[in-house]
């Protein structure tokens, strides 16, 4: 147990469906993140969220749409996905020192989306 | 953004040490070094960070050397639950703060 939950833990959707991811940290964090894992490849980073505010998009398709209503929760909608989408999805929190110091990331257990 | 490299694969046998070693030439003043582990179908967990010398916790040592261009994440006394894939990252707390995770080191200990 890392502090960070996820849900659901495995999703199925096909091409036309809208789905989220959740992501709740426990850990008073203030910088949030996503990242993609496709089966035999490295974490991708998506997107980066520090004191609520987006940081970073890693040049993610419009079809991921993130959203962090506050320091503790990351949403991943998700909406008309192809096949090739289909990986395990991971959100990471961690506490930004900003240029005061570098931080670890805590990992969530991962949502694994099957696109059919 | 500091590229790193390690070994894709090693083999290792119950009680022995490991070192796995990183490569990342181009090593910014301010990055530091970190390692993560990762078993299937989980998220990355934090192992060790340093800047330089060595770094000792509970669970590893990071050996970094004076000129920080490669680093040595050492594994003492392994055990079966210790298979798993190790990712090296360098990344430092500018503006970028890109976490560029590499295809790791897949680590099997063998019985």
């Amino acid at each position: 147990e890392t502090g960070v939950t996820q849900t659901p833990r495995h999703l199925v959707m096909g091409m036309t469906n809208k789905k989220s991811l959740k992501c709740e940290q426990h850990l008073g964090h203030n910088a949030m993140y996503w990242y993609k894992q496709s089966a035999k490849k490295p974490l991708e980073l998506m997107f980066v969220y520090n004191f609520k505010e987006q940081t970073e998009n890693n040049s993610v398709p419009s079809r991921f749409s993130p959203e962090c209503p506050n320091s503790s929760h990351l949403f991943l909608h998700l909406h008309t996905l192809q096949p090739e989408d289909s990986a395990l999805y991971l959100c990471a929190s961690s506490q930004d020192r900003g240029l005061a110091g570098v931080y670890e990331q805590y990992f969530g257990p991962g949502t694994r989306l099957t696109v059919t | 953004l500091a590229k790193t490299t390690q070994p894709i694969s090693m083999d290792s046998y119950e009680g022995q040490e490991v070192n796995i070693t990183c490569s990342h030439n181009n090593i910014a003043t301010n990055d530091y070094i970190t390692w993560y582990q990762q078993f299937p179908s989980q998220g990355p967990r934090f192992i060790i960070q340093g800047y330089k010398t060595k770094v000792t916790n509970e669970v590893a040592s990071l050996f970094i050397p004076a000129d920080r261009k490669s680093s040595t994440l050492s594994l003492p006394r392994v055990s079966l639950s210790d298979t798993a894939v190790y990712y090296c990252l360098v990344f430092s707390s500018g503006s970028a703060r890109q976490l560029t995770f590499g295809s790791g080191t897949q680590l099997t200990v063998l019985p």
